[in-house]
């Protein structure tokens, strides 16, 4: 499996501020996506963030909203932005790997409340 | 109606006790499928793949049943480490990204 940091582990901001959250992974991979999993509810996804283009969104995402970027392949960025207690939620990153195409891997989460 | 269900639970077993969850899919073009474990405030683990002719690794045992569109999870002399709550996904043909279930939640008492 791979080896996935996420920054911050944790946050409580404050409504209407933003949010960067960081995902590296150890070794090159060639999709990484971005989930929230809202309290008491599963994972549902927000984007496949994309190598040196734009994300691909899910229906009910927007960019406005989730910018992400994906410099190179092994960090991602997401960006909750104008936040809101709905927002309150652990968002993962995950990744599948260049020779393990079928399987994907959960970063530990970023467990953000929006007061 | 939702791609992925599963019945929430919580089932309650004794140590030792066999348990088995099941997980329907809608999406016809569905073509692979997980179980993810995920610990309370823990990201999500990937359990097992299961595959057509269905996978057992120890005492957990995946089968796929496509006519039915469900597949299932088999838990043999629980421990009370299995206490978790038991995610499926499918990944649909032509789509990298997993659509989850609700999760089902197992907790093995002494």
């Amino acid at each position: 499996s791979a080896v996935i940091s996420q920054k911050p582990s944790r946050d409580i901001c404050q409504r209407g501020t933003s949010l960067t959250i960081q995902c590296q992974v150890d070794s090159q991979v060639t999709m990484m996506f971005w989930y929230r999993q809202q309290p008491g509810q599963s994972l549902t996804l927000i984007a496949t963030a994309n190598q040196g283009s734009e994300a691909t969104y899910e229906s009910g995402f927007v960019i406005d909203k989730f910018p992400i970027s994906r410099p190179n392949l092994t960090f991602s960025t997401l960006t909750v932005s104008n936040m809101s207690p709905e927002d309150s939620s652990i968002y993962l990153c995950s990744v599948e790997r260049v020779k393990q195409q079928e399987t994907q891997y959960f970063g530990p989460g970023t467990r953000l409340l929006v007061l | 109606r939702k791609e992925v269900e599963q019945d929430p639970g919580p089932f309650n077993v004794p140590e030792g006790a066999t348990v088995a969850f099941n997980c329907t899919y809608s999406n016809s073009a569905s073509q692979s499928f997980f179980w993810y474990r995920q610990d309370c405030r823990k990201e999500p683990k990937l359990l097992m793949s299961v595959y057509s002719s269905g996978n057992e690794d120890g005492r957990f045992t995946a089968q796929l049943n496509r006519a039915s569109q469900y597949i299932s999870l088999l838990i043999r002399d629980s421990k009370l480490s299995d206490s978790a709550t038991y995610l499926c996904a499918s990944k649909k043909t032509g789509r990298r990204a997993l659509t989850f279930g609700s999760g089902t939640r197992l907790q093995v008492q002494p």
